[in-house]
């Protein structure tokens, strides 16, 4: 089944403690990248990769570092959580950039103490 | 800078009846237009995308839009809605001449269809 994962589904952590989000794709596709959705906001992008070895920023990378190692996984990573980024995380792939719709992951809900 | 406005928090509508989820977008060139559907603890699933062409897009689940270039608007439709349609509602906007594959979203409309 052509899927993306991510993993954990729900974290509660505390503040300072290191994490990773992993998310992954089955799909080859090229595109990946990561959003934040807080009520109100919608989904507002953190990063994204155009492909392996190539990330930039989206419009909230303030907090966070990806990597894009492999074509099928781009984990996040949070060196030192606060409480302001608590929120449910999605990861998103596409086959490309231009007019293609994106594949979601089932999104990961985090809680900074 | 590339934006996407969904002025109504909520819609509430009986089932049967039309549905409409409003959108208006600004982007400096062509847009590329997305609804998405957020079911409870889900993510999100794609509905329809305007690219070019035809004004009137046709989607999954009986859903449509129409792309009007002169108001900034694509407007979500579904002509009969059904109690299954209650979910949260994205509208994403992707500028055709911005570098990657950034989509801005708008901030959700939740449709509540009621029986």
């Amino acid at each position: 089944e052509a899927q993306v994962t991510q993993n954990p589904r729900y974290l509660i952590t505390v503040t300072g403690k290191k994490l990773t989000v992993t998310c992954s794709q089955n799909m080859n596709h090229e595109y990946m990248s990561w959003y934040r959705q807080d009520p109100g906001l919608g989904l507002r992008q953190i990063y994204y990769s155009m492909n392996v070895e190539v990330t930039d920023k989206g419009d909230v990378p303030e907090g966070y570092k990806v990597s894009r190692k492999e074509k099928r996984n781009f984990p996040l990573i949070l060196e030192s959580p606060s409480p302001n980024q608590t929120s449910l995380y999605f990861c998103a792939s596409s086959p490309g950039t231009d007019s293609y719709e994106q594949y979601f992951g089932p999104g990961t809900r985090l809680t900074v103490t | 800078a590339q934006s996407v406005a969904q002025p109504e928090d909520q819609v509430n509508v009986a089932e049967g009846n039309p549905l409409t989820v409003k959108c208006t977008y600004s982007v400096s060139g062509n847009p590329y237009l997305f609804w998405y559907v957020q079911y409870p603890n889900r993510g999100l699933q794609f509905l329809l995308k305007y690219i070019t062409g035809d004004n009137l897009v046709k989607g999954s689940y009986g859903f449509e839009a129409e792309f009007n270039k002169s108001q900034t608007s694509f407007h979500l439709k579904k002509p009969s809605a059904l109690v299954s349609d209650s979910a949260l509602y994205f509208c994403a906007v992707r500028d055709m001449r911005a570098a990657g594959n950034k989509l801005t979203f708008g901030g959700g409309t939740r449709v509540l269809v009621k029986p």
